[in-house]
């Protein structure tokens, strides 16, 4: 079964700044890669499918890329309301398993 | 738009069995996979089980086999996950989600959740 690490667990940032955000699959899961954003007290939203493609009414800060193993979201210039928990989850085949999570705060 | 909207939760004691359910609305019920993902309290998300849109191909965690059931009924546009033999660790928060896809994740629709909580 392939596993999904995430990090760094916690990631520091101010408003304006750059974030980047890794996931790394223990087998290759092709491009079968998506991120999903939770906020305390709210359901997941899908961001990224597909490795690199922008679920419905996502802004543009937010960007994946990777293929294979090695997955990065990037967040391009943090607004306050992108403080939250950030998951990738694989979907080659079952299970589709969740990483750890990244929790982007507040620098 | 779609909604997502679950049902069923509550307090169960350790070996007892309860049914979510999902209502769903807003899209074509049969054509889509669905998928129940839990999170218990302060953890994070774990996939829980999924059936495809035609209801032909069920999937469970490791977890919860041979103890957990999915299954949807496309008259009702509404999806179950009936749940037998708890444990203290099936507590969490259940989402209904709503898959991209007629095979399954991603998943593009989540409802609000439910929370299950196991305990004497």
């Amino acid at each position: 079964e392939i596993v999904m690490t995430q990090s760094p667990a916690t990631l520091s940032v101010s408003p304006g700044e750059r974030a980047t955000l890794s996931c790394r699959a223990s087998q290759s899961v092709s491009s079968k890669l998506a991120w999903y954003q939770q906020k305390p007290g709210q359901a997941p939203r899908l961001l990224i499918y597909g490795a690199s493609t922008r679920a419905t009414g996502i802004p543009a800060r937010f960007s994946g890329s990777g293929s294979g193993t090695e997955f990065t979201l990037t967040i391009s210039s943090l607004q306050s309301e992108d403080f939250a928990v950030y998951y990738c989850q694989k979907y080659d085949n079952w299970p589709p398993s969740f990483g750890p999570g990244t929790k982007v705060d507040i620098k | 738009e779609v909604q997502l909207l679950e049902s069923g939760g509550g307090l169960v004691q350790p070996g007892g069995s309860l049914r979510l359910s999902c209502a769903a609305s807003g899209f074509t019920f049969s054509s889509y996979a669905m998928t129940w993902v839990r999170q218990a309290p302060g953890k994070g998300l774990e996939w829980v089980s999924g059936i495809t849109g035609s209801g032909g191909s069920t999937y469970y965690a490791d977890s919860v086999k041979g103890r957990f059931t999915i299954s949807r009924d496309s008259s009702k546009n509404t999806l179950y996950l009936q749940m037998n033999s708890l444990r203290a660790e099936d507590t969490a928060v259940y989402y209904c989600t709503k898959d991209k896809s007629p095979l399954g994740p991603p998943s593009d629709c989540w409802g609000l959740g439910t929370l299950v909580t196991v305990s004497s």
